[in-house]
């Protein structure tokens, strides 16, 4: 069965340093995957989503995300990160037997410090 | 553009009591819906989703249930509330059909429930 995991339940960055949010997947056809980010007491916000093509994903808010097909990954990054960025981020892959559902992972907190 | 509502944001609810929860999505048609709970504000847990009027699937078994009656209106109801139900209940959407299967999912803002 097709799966999700976020290995770091938290994050901790200073302001203007990278970060990055780690997720890897497992599917057995090629994986449809997505980042989503949520602030307190609010809906999730999408913020990208690899379908195919290139490697390199840009988003919303400065964030791009690496698909790593060998290692089965697609990390959440960002190369200056912002105090505003804190907040709690979801990685998510669609079903590949039901396009209709989504799997989605634990979810990161992220705490950028000033 | 499409924008997806739910009502109530709050809710607190004796331990007992009936539930409603709606959810609606305007500037689209014929959307693919869904009822998620997220329980101390991490994972999502989808409940129920929906690809068609009257058509609802159910993920986990529980005492809540799921009704479309309109197109684009997705209910979440309970009969009697469980201290277990509270939670934060997020109702999404997304495109339906194959033109829809690189599309994300777009979420409403949620409905906080508290039972006491």
């Amino acid at each position: 069965a097709q799966s999700v995991a976020q290995p770091e339940d938290q994050v901790n960055v200073a302001e203007g340093n990278p970060l990055t949010v780690k997720c890897t997947y497992s599917v057995s056809g090629n994986p449809y995957l997505f980042w989503y980010v949520q602030y307190p007491n609010r809906g999730l916000q999408f913020l990208l989503k690899y379908i195919t093509g290139d490697n390199l994903v840009k988003g919303s808010y400065g964030f791009e995300a690496e698909f790593n097909k060998s290692q089965t990954s697609f990390h959440l990054k960002k190369p200056s990160a912002l105090v505003s960025d804190s907040a709690l981020y979801f990685c998510a892959v669609r079903d590949e037997n039901n396009f209709n559902k989504f799997y989605f992972g634990s979810g990161t907190k992220l705490n950028v410090k000033p | 553009s499409q924008t997806i509502h739910q009502w109530p944001a709050t809710l607190v609810q004796p331990v007992g009591s009936p539930l409603s929860l709606e959810c609606t999505v305007e500037g689209t048609s014929n959307p693919n819906l869904y009822w998620y709970r997220q329980a101390a504000g991490r994972g999502l847990q989808l409940l129920f989703y929906s690809v068609g009027i009257g058509q609802i699937s159910s993920e986990v078994p529980q005492n809540l249930s799921a009704s479309r009656p309109q197109d684009r209106q997705f209910i979440l109801s309970s009969k009697k509330l469980l201290l277990s139900d509270s939670g934060f209940y997020l109702c999404a959407w997304s495109p339906a059909g194959a033109s829809g299967v690189n599309h994300e999912q777009y979420f409403g803002p949620g409905t906080r429930l508290t039972v006491t």
